[in-house]
This record gives structure tokens, sequence and C-alpha cells, in this order.
């Protein structure tokens, strides 16, 4: 099973709210990634954990805060986003860091 | 100067013909190359990865890697309609900046019926 799952498929938010995306992986996996994609452009990325703990930090506005409560799951705290933050935002793991993806669905998140 | 640059495309290939897609990167420290498949408002899903010169087949689809000349390219034998996406060629250095890979822009292939 080579599945990663994300909650929600799609997110309108208003600047001022606070949500979080959830992605899922059962795979075994110890590195997850989280990645920004806008249209027509490759994914963006974010930040990846390995083994939990904050592995890279591209160096994303605080206004995205990551968290890894455990090997197999990988949230997204949002708060007092902008217009511009509007995008895919796509989670992957693999077996390590280095290794092949496997990329969630997506949350697709509009800011208003 | 990309780090990683694909064919600028789009590319067209009439159903049954094979496309091959090309991918140059810069940096001779890379060590692991992908392709991924990204259907039009989805997410990228693994096609190949390869780790050593030579070819990697699974499928219709082979994977060529050339260290020395720092390309990756993807043949995609019997193009089929359903192949009609964006490739994305990503690569990683390994160790140093572990965990990162850089992508190219993206080819997106059209197979005509």
């Amino acid at each position: 099973d080579t599945e990663v799952t994300q909650t929600p498929k799609h997110l309108v938010m208003g600047m001022t709210n606070k949500k979080s995306l959830k992605c899922e992986q059962h795979m075994g996996h110890r590195a997850m990634y989280w990645y920004k994609q806008k249209a027509k452009k490759p994914p963006e990325l974010m930040f990846v954990y390995s083994y939990e703990k904050l592995s890279i930090n591209e160096s994303v506005p605080s206004r995205f805060s990551p968290e890894c409560p455990n090997s197999s799951l990988l949230n997204l705290h949002l708060h007092a986003l902008q217009p511009e933050d509007s995008a895919l935002y796509l989670c992957a793991s693999s077996q390590d860091l280095d290794y092949e993806q496997y990329f969630g669905p997506g949350t697709r998140l509009t800011v208003t | 100067q990309k780090e990683v640059e694909q064919n600028s495309g789009p590319l067209s290939v009439p159903e049954g013909a094979i496309a091959s897609l090309n991918c140059t990167y810069s940096d001779r420290g890379s060590q692991s190359f992908f392709w991924y498949r990204q259907y039009s408002g989805k997410s990228p899903e693994l096609i190949m990865s390869i780790y050593s010169n030579g070819d990697k087949e699974d499928g219709r689809f082979t994977a060529q890697l050339n260290k020395a000349s720092q390309y990756v390219s993807l043949l995609i034998r019997d193009s089929q309609p359903s192949d009609s996406a964006t490739y994305l060629c990503a690569v990683n250095r390994f160790r140093t900046n572990a965990g990162k890979s850089t992508f190219g822009d993206g080819t997106t292939l059209t197979v005509k019926p």
C-alpha cells in the first residue's frame, strides 16, 4: 500500500482564521514532507521531517507551522495567511531521505 | 542556469509512438533521480526512480541515467492518450541537504489518438 492521505481536500479560510492540514501514511516511512504548488509550477519544498525531527525549513514564513506528532502523522498549522498563500498543499513521504517520494492527493487552499 | 532543466515542451506525439523526455542537472554531487507524472489538478505520482548509470525498465517506461553527461531521460513506449500529463524530473544530492528534491519545471506531454 503506497497511500498517503490528506485532509481536508479543500479549504477556504479568511486571513484571520487558524486552520490545520493533516497528512497520514502507514507505510513505515521515516521521512515526511510538505510542499506548496502553484498552478503550472513544480512543487516547492516547505518542510522536511526525518525520524519525527524537523530536518529542513525552506525559510517558510512563521504563519506556517509544521508538527510531526508521530512517525505516521504530519500536520501543517495555518494562521493569518495571505491571499498569495492560496495553492495546492502536498504532503509526501519516503522510506528515508532522498528516496522516492509518495504524494498525497493534496489540499486545495483558498485564502480570502 | 537552472539546477534542473527539462524539455521546454509542450511535447506532442501520436498514439503508439515513443515519447522521449529529457532532463539535465547541474550539481555533479546528485545521487538519486526521479520521474513523476502529474495529471492536471492532481498530485504528482512516482513513475520511476534511478540511482545508478544505465537503463532501468518498468513496463512501457525506461529511465536512462548518464552521470558523466549529467542527464536523465524517460522513454515512454507505445504512448497512450492516458499518458497525457506533465512529467516532472526531480534530483536529490544525498547527505548534503539530505531530503531536498530539486524539481524541473516539467514537460507537458500530449498523446494524440
